[in-house]
């Protein structure tokens, strides 16, 4: 069974940093696109960036240049390092899995999601 | 990266059909056959119901279907049930970004 579980959310002051993870199960994140998407309280899903299964990245232009997504192929564990943290960037933070066979801009898997806090 | 535009709600009864639109340009829904359709309980992580426009995942009801139609993708349930109240995200791909979001669509089942 697939299974995505996010942890690494919490409170955090303005300016800090946060290390989210993703341990994925039941099948290897490695040999397929994962992608992190947030969403604010009582608002929609904002696409945050992904990683391909040959290592490629990309970012949505709200955290380009502070967030930076990677991976553990041997603990098969996605990670989004976020620094320079401000309040707009609170939110539940899920990551998701891309397979290649639902096509490449479509995830089919989601985890439960991190609720990340950015306040003083 | 502006959002895709879906209304803010529909609403139908229980055996009705409804449709959802997403609205984009000719740089993402116009350009790529790369959207795909979500649906979201409170509470509770999203699940694709739809990629590649029309194309249902393994699992999902064929009472969901998609469409495209120039700069406008469109989602419709038929034969609605309760359990399908839920928000519904449309997403797809970009010319200048890798994906990007509608704003939500609550559908209420009258």
């Amino acid at each position: 069974e697939v299974q995505l579980v996010e942890s690494g959310g919490g409170l955090i002051q303005p300016g800090g940093s946060l290390r989210l993870s993703c341990a994925a199960s039941g099948f290897t994140a490695s040999t397929n696109y994962m992608t992190w998407v947030r969403q604010a309280p009582g608002k929609g899903l904002e696409w945050v960036s992904v990683i391909y299964s040959g290592g490629s990245t990309d970012y949505a232009d709200s955290v380009k240049g502070r967030f930076t997504v990677s991976r553990d192929n041997a603990k098969n564990t996605l990670y989004l390092q976020m620094n320079s943290l401000r309040a707009e960037d609170t939110a539940v933070y899920y990551c998701a899995r891309g397979e290649y066979s639902y096509g490449y801009y479509s995830f089919d898997s989601w985890g439960q999601g991190t609720l990340v806090t950015v306040s003083s | 990266q502006s959002a895709l535009t879906q209304p803010a709600s529909v609403s139908g009864s229980p055996g009705q059909s409804i449709t959802i639109s997403c609205t984009g340009t000719s740089s993402d829904i116009g350009d790529y056959n790369y959207v795909s359709w979500y649906q979201q309980h409170p509470g509770k992580a999203p699940k694709l119901m739809i990629y590649d426009v029309n194309n249902r995942p393994s699992g999902v009801s064929n009472r969901f279907s998609g469409s495209k139609s120039g700069n406008t993708a469109s989602l419709t349930i038929s034969g609605l049930q309760a359990e399908d109240e839920a928000d519904y995200y449309c997403s797809a791909h970009t010319t200048t970004t890798t994906l990007v979001f509608g704003g939500g669509t609550k559908l209420t089942v009258l």
